[in-house]
């Protein structure tokens, strides 16, 4: 069946570098994607989305990278914050069903 | 803007009981949806609504009832709990939804969870 993974269940880095987290999925057909923000004792909650026919998207300091020939993609935080630290899911939102990744913990250094 | 409301928090149940996790949510969404997170698992889903009077099943719909009455409420109902329903549950709500012709376009929005411990 489908699936999404990330490469890294844990990322550490220092304030103010930026962070880049990672997702596999295994549906060629897939054509939309949604990163996920999990903050502790909270649900999920809405960073970025990106279809099958873009290879980039920007937000407020994230972008998101689609590679749909070796399927996979970033999420890149720029000059990461204290507030960025939670687990980040990628998701593909594709036809007739949903499919989460795991989530990498992004833990910041001061 | 309240968005979606999960009660309770929390809840400890012993094996054998029943309960209902109430999900409401203020923003007119259609597709609703239950589901439950573990360590190592990521989020999986129980059972999902496209809309008042219409319930389906997710991946791990077994022990768990859903109905769907009304656009706003999706309560999920353990009807005999067991040690390995101990988990942290989220409802969800969308503005769209997948299906066999067509992507899930638009996010999902999720409550803050309830977490329940059967012993």
């Amino acid at each position: 069946g489908e699936s999404v993974g990330l490469h890294l269940p844990t990322l550490s880095v220092q304030e103010g570098d930026n962070s880049i987290i990672n997702c596999a999925y295994s549906n060629s057909a897939s054509d939309y994607f949604i990163w996920y923000k999990q903050e502790s004792g909270k649900g999920p909650q809405f960073i970025i989305d990106i279809r099958s026919n873009m290879d980039k998207r920007q937000g407020q300091r994230v972008t998101v990278l689609l590679n749909k020939t070796v399927k996979h993609l970033s999420l890149q935080i720029a000059a990461t914050q204290p507030g960025d630290s939670a687990v980040y899911f990628c998701a593909d939102q594709g036809a007739q069903k949903l499919v989460f990744g795991q989530g990498t913990r992004l833990t910041i250094n001061p | 803007n309240a968005g979606v409301t999960q009660t309770p928090k929390f809840q400890v149940l012993k094996t054998g009981q029943s309960m209902t996790l109430q999900c409401a949510q203020d923003m007119n969404h259609e597709y609703m949806s239950w589901y439950r997170q573990d360590p190592g698992m990521g989020l999986r889903l129980i059972h999902y609504s496209v809309g008042a009077g219409i319930t389906d099943q997710g991946e791990v719909p077994n022990g768990y009832n859903v109905s769907r009455s009304t656009t706003e409420d999706f309560p999920l109902r353990l009807l005999s709990a067991a040690p390995s329903q101990t988990s942290v549950y989220f409802c969800a709500s969308s503005y769209s939804w997948p299906t066999a012709r067509s992507s899930y376009n638009s996010p999902l929005h999720f409550g803050n969870g309830t977490r329940l411990t059967v012993t």
